[in-house]
């Protein structure tokens, strides 16, 4: 069970939009609709962003969008904000009920 | 409200055990998987176990299977975890949550092992 592997870091400037990519295997990213991405903001509980790889959930901006390509998802944040600023994790379901994250990638706003 | 509220953390001895508690309301629990998910002190979010809206099927975490429980009371609304045989390292924030659409994660509470 090993997890999906996210960027450390990524960084851009108000107005920008970055990418940060999920890279699991054919056993779980690769063969799962069922990748979902979180948000957290320190001594926060996270926070769903994007669900089956990219629908957005009620209440969530659609500056936030997801996608996949094989065993690699994506979370694209367009038109950063300061409150974009965070750690975002991927999740998806592996195989026989089991599900993985991914490693967090903290977010930073310039 | 839709919530989740965790209950049941605190300190406790290297090889000792906890139940922690999940007590869900406005939303329909019994109708759903849930989860339980942690987060060790400045690390990143690890998903542990997960249970069936009817109970009878569950799954686990190679680093937690044979030690921890999962189970629920859909009549009480409430989700658990029975926590056996912990070590330093089990020592993270607890959550509950749901997978699905509707993204409830419950605030978390505070396990630490320690002697």
């Amino acid at each position: 069970q090993s997890a999906l592997t996210q960027p450390a870091s990524v960084s851009g400037s108000p107005g920008q939009s970055i990418t940060i990519s999920c890279t699991g295997t054919s056993s779980d990213v690769g063969s799962s609709n069922l990748v979902s991405w979180y948000q957290q903001h320190p001594g926060k509980a996270p926070k769903l962003m994007i669900y089956e790889v990219s629908n957005w959930p009620s209440g969530v901006s659609n500056r936030f969008s997801g996608s996949k390509s094989g065993n690699t998802a994506s979370l694209t944040i367009s038109g950063l904000q300061a409150e974009d600023e965070a750690d975002y994790y991927c999740s998806s379901y592996s195989r026989s009920g089991i599900w993985v994250f991914g490693g967090g990638t903290k977010l930073t706003v310039l | 409200e839709v919530q989740l509220v965790e209950s049941g953390g605190g300190l406790v001895q290297p090889g000792g055990s906890l139940r922690l508690s999940c007590a869900a309301s406005g939303f329909s629990f019994s109708s759903k998987w849930m989860h339980w998910v942690r987060q060790a002190p400045g690390k990143g979010l690890l998903w542990l176990s997960n249970i069936k809206s009817d109970g009878k099927n569950t799954y686990y975490a190679d680093s937690v299977k044979g030690r921890f429980t999962i189970s629920r009371d859909n009549a009480e609304n409430t989700l658990y975890l029975q926590m056996n045989s912990l070590r330093a390292e089990d020592t993270a924030v607890y959550y509950c949550a749901t997978f699905d659409y509707s993204g409830i994660w419950g605030q978390g509470t505070l396990v630490t092992v320690s002697s």
